[in-house]
């Protein structure tokens, strides 16, 4: 099973900044096949990346993705009020897929 | 517009069955995997199963495994999970989503239901 490690577990930064959320896997993810979700409280989670680096539909620029390997990030350049929300990394490259335990990204 | 509409929120008593259910619209419901993911209550996302109603493949988290039963239901476009005796520990919400498979990589969960929540206590 690839156990994915997330970090930091919360991130505190005000609107404005730049957040760099980091995945890591306990093996390599087949195919970069690594997404990241957005889940804001009482809310079904929403897929941001795809891929490693795909946006999903609708997804503005400011989100990206890249790395591939065991090591991935999520930026978000200019974070807004409606970002600040969990963010989950997943892999889906081998069975079981498996997500991370989440980083929880607060208004400083 | 691609829907997932889950099934309301159920109240149950250990020992008990249950079946909730996740109808889609909006696509070819045959084409598309649909993904459960358990959610207890203050914690992360933990995936239980896919099934491709296409042709009923259906796959298990080794932690599912025995624990529940996924299947689907062409002709009414809907997936089910099942639990025949439920446990207080499986209160939490569940979530349906799709995936889908293509040539060029695979969509992981692009769709999601709103969650059914299951409460078991006694």
């Amino acid at each position: 099973e690839v156990v994915l490690t997330q970090s930091p577990g919360t991130l505190s930064l005000s609107p404005g900044e730049r957040a760099t959320l980091s995945c890591r896997a306990s093996q390599s993810v087949s195919s970069s096949y690594l997404a990241w979700y957005q889940q804001h409280p009482g809310q079904a989670p929403r897929l941001l990346i795809y891929g490693a680096s795909s946006r999903a539909t609708g997804i503005p620029d400011r989100f990206s993705g890249s790395g591939s390997g065991t090591d991935f990030t999520l930026t978000i350049s200019r974070l807004e009020p409606k970002d600040f929300a969990v963010y989950y990394c997943q892999q889906y490259g081998s069975s079981p897929i498996t997500f991370g335990q989440g980083t929880r990204l607060e208004i400083k | 517009e691609v829907q997932l509409v889950q099934s309301g929120a159920e109240m149950k008593k250990p020992g008990e069955s249950l079946k909730i259910s996740c109808k889609a619209s909006g696509y070819s419901f045959p084409s598309y995997w649909i993904g459960w993911v358990r959610q207890m209550p203050g914690k992360g996302l933990e995936w239980m199963g896919l099934i491709y109603p296409g042709d009923s493949d259906t796959k298990y988290s080794p932690s599912f495994q025995g624990q529940v039963t996924i299947s689907a239901d062409n002709s009414n476009n809907t997936a089910y999970l099942q639990w025949s005796s439920l446990k207080a520990s499986d209160t939490a919400v569940y979530y349906c989503a799709r995936r889908g498979d293509f040539s060029f990589g695979v969509i992981p969960f692009d769709y999601w239901g709103l969650g059914t929540l299951v409460t078991v206590s006694s």
